[in-house]
């Protein structure tokens, strides 16, 4: 079965600091992998997403992630990281094919500080 | 600019009405989904939709129904709210025919059971 951890339930940086959300799945085949960001009140937004080929992806609002298939991880990075940025992040993980759903982790929520 | 659209934002209900959540997509998806997100407990699946009228439990569907009639949109009903289905509610698509993609969500309805 599909599964994601995100170990992290609240984690707290300063503004300019760098970031780094940790992300493991478990899955047995190539996953699709999504990270999501959710401000206060307000539906899932897309940040970036990996479905093959270089194993660094650009996202939007300067953030990437890595995926490390011998780690079974997504991890999510900014390297300065902005008060707006905080927010909720939701890990995913996909089928390739077929009529699956999205399984999501439990979410890391981020404040950030002066 | 593609969008999936939840009828209200705020729900206000009465213990043991029954509830209408609508969502509708504009995005030819053959995906829909509906999940509830509570503090700690992240997203779960309450049920989702691959096709018209085709509908397939989700993680905890006990309590809720839906409703697929055209492919653009899924409803999530609840026969008999109970407080305990105070929560946000949240809609997606994804696509499959034309493209694996990843899901889409809608902005969220907030529903209190009194």
């Amino acid at each position: 079965a599909q599964s994601v951890t995100q170990p992290d339930i609240h984690i707290t940086v300063s503004e300019g600091a760098s970031l780094e959300l940790r992300c493991n799945y478990s899955y047995g085949a190539t996953p699709y992998l999504f990270w999501y960001v959710q401000s206060p009140g307000q539906g899932l937004q897309l940040l970036l997403k990996y479905f093959s080929g270089d194993t660094l992806v650009q996202g939007i609002k300067g953030f990437e992630a890595e995926f490390k298939r011998s780690q079974s991880s997504f991890n999510l990075r900014k390297p300065s990281v902005h008060w707006s940025d905080a927010a909720e992040y939701f890990c995913a993980v996909g089928a390739s094919s077929g009529n699956t759903p999205l399984v999501f982790g439990k979410g890391t929520r981020l404040s950030v500080i002066a | 600019d593609v969008k999936v659209t939840q009828s209200s934002r705020y729900l206000v209900k009465r213990t043991g009405e029954k509830v209408f959540l609508e969502c509708v997509q504009d995005m030819d998806h053959e995906n829909m989904f509906w999940y509830r997100q509570d503090p700690g407990l992240g997203l779960r699946l309450i049920y989702f939709s691959y096709d018209v009228k085709m509908k397939e439990k989700g993680d905890i569907p006990e309590g809720y129904s839906v409703s697929r009639e055209k492919k653009e949109r899924f409803s999530l009903i609840l026969e008999s709210a109970s407080t305990n289905q105070t929560s946000m509610y949240l809609c997606a698509s994804k696509g499959i025919t034309k493209g694996f993609t990843e899901a889409f969500f809608g902005q969220g309805t907030r529903l209190t059971v009194v």
